[in-house]
């Protein structure tokens, strides 16, 4: 367990419906991030605040998605008009315990679009 | 933007063989990270190994950054090693490479 928590885990969606994701970072870090992973890829960067400010955003991050973190704390990001192609797991880091540049990641949303 | 690349693509050992994973990166960076993916999809933290070696129980890493290179080395495998291994460098933001995809067999 990194201590880095996302909710739900799981997500089957019709094509053109709205989700949201959560992701709860290690406490007392002010840097979060989020990534998409497709089938057979790495990861890639989506976007990363520090604290509620939204400091860079990937060119993968269409107008369809969102991300907000309005305290600072845990962060939601959501997708509106889902298509297929967004199909992927959702993952979410932040730094550890003791600060710094290393990342731990929550277990991930799996989102599946029909 | 920097490239990272990871050899093999594909590694298939028996039981208690040991291998070597390699990672590529295009540009000086500062920082480097090995994860482990299970079946899960859990990433899972192996090292943070900007320069040097680290060693933990029958894994050790080693980064040598002015060469642009990084090895992940795994003694007497295990079927639960089996998973996709992953080199990221930090730039901010963590570049990910392309993984390598191990099967352990008993």
């Amino acid at each position: 367990d990194t201590g880095v928590s996302q909710d739900p885990r799981h997500k089957i969606t019709k094509r053109g419906q709205n989700v949201t994701f959560r992701c709860d970072p290690i406490s007392e870090h002010n840097r979060l991030y989020w990534y998409r992973q497709t089938l057979g890829q790495g990861p890639e960067f989506l976007t990363y605040f520090q604290n509620e400010a939204q400091l860079e955003k990937s060119r993968l991050l269409s107008d369809r998605f969102s991300a907000e973190r309005p305290k600072g704390s845990f962060s939601t990001l959501e997708i509106q008009r889902t298509e297929q192609g967004d199909s992927a797991m959702y993952l979410c880091a932040s730094p550890g315990a003791t600060g710094g540049n290393e990342q731990f990641f929550g277990p991930g949303t799996r989102l599946t679009v029909l | 933007g920097i490239q990272v690349e990871q050899s093999p693509p594909d590694l298939i050992l028996q039981e208690g063989a040991n291998s070597t994973l390699r990672c590529n990166f295009s540009d000086s960076v500062n920082n480097l990270q090995w994860f482990h993916q299970n079946p899960w999809g859990q990433l899972i933290n192996l090292f943070y190994i900007p320069s040097g070696t680290k060693q933990n129980g029958r894994l050790s890493a080693t980064t040598v950054a002015t060469e642009r290179y990084s090895l992940l080395y795994i003694s007497s495998s295990q079927t639960t090693d089996s998973g996709v291994y992953f080199c990221a460098v930090i730039f901010q933001k963590l570049v990910f490479g392309t993984g390598t995809r191990l099967l352990v067999s008993p």
